[in-house]
């Protein structure tokens, strides 16, 4: 089956930028989706079909794919931004597969 | 405004089924653009998709799941339903239901607030 892999951890000094990565095979391919999820919450899209913010998401958020990693980038990381990202696709062989998360801590 | 609300026994045995049930207020399960499907997270662990349906009542699953879950629509009631067979305390988990868009984009746009169920005897 297919599979999405991501740091365990980023950490980045506020003001920063921090990059997340999330690979699978030939995901260049695939449309990626980025979510945020703060503790006790449930998760929010921060980021569609790999490069695009849904309304309301800061402009610091933007993402990239290519060959076989996906990146989600915040410019000018704010404490608020610290929380987990997780990275999906879809795949034919198991249909909706997250990435394991990243938990970004701003220090 | 989209709201999406799980219900449900927030403990089962070990061995019995789990049964959740997923209400959508502020719109209408019965539209044509979009699938509601199952997601659930372990404490502490990362997100796991299990199965999701169309109002038609199409379904698809995720394989290592599929033999023990059940996902059904009533478009009546404009909610959408989980059945787990066999649960293990591994199948304890906050269990979120969601909206997305069709198969090979599957754009997660909306999730509820999630439930909490424990396995555990």
């Amino acid at each position: 089956s297919y599979e999405l892999t991501q740091p365990p951890s980023v950490s980045v000094s506020p003001g920063q930028t921090a990059s997340i990565t999330c690979s699978g095979d030939k995901l260049g391919d695939k449309y990626v989706y980025w979510y945020q999820q703060k503790p006790g919450q449930s998760p929010v899209l921060v980021i569609y079909q790999d490069t695009n913010r849904p309304s309301g998401i800061p402009a610091r958020f933007s993402g990239s794919n290519s060959g076989n990693t996906a990146t989600l980038t915040i410019s000018g990381t704010q404490a608020m931004d610290e929380s987990d990202y997780y990275c999906q696709a879809w795949d034919s062989s198991i249909a909706v597969v997250f990435g394991g998360g990243t938990k970004l801590t701003v220090l | 405004q989209l709201h999406l609300q799980e219900s449900g026994p927030g403990l089962v045995k070990p061995s019995e089924t789990l049964s959740l049930t997923c209400t959508v207020s502020g719109g209408s399960i019965s539209s044509s653009s979009y699938y509601w499907g199952w997601i659930r997270q372990p404490p502490g662990r990362g997100l796991e998709w299990i199965g999701s349906i169309y109002y038609s009542g199409s379904t698809y699953y995720n394989p290592s799941l599929k033999s023990r879950v059940t996902i059904s629509v009533d478009t009546s009631k404009n909610q959408f339903s989980l059945k787990m067979s066999s649960v293990t305390a591994a199948d304890t988990a906050v269990y979120y239901c969601a909206r997305h868009l069709p198969p090979a984009t599957t754009m997660i746009d909306s999730w509820g607030q999630g439930t909490l169920v424990a396995v555990s005897s």
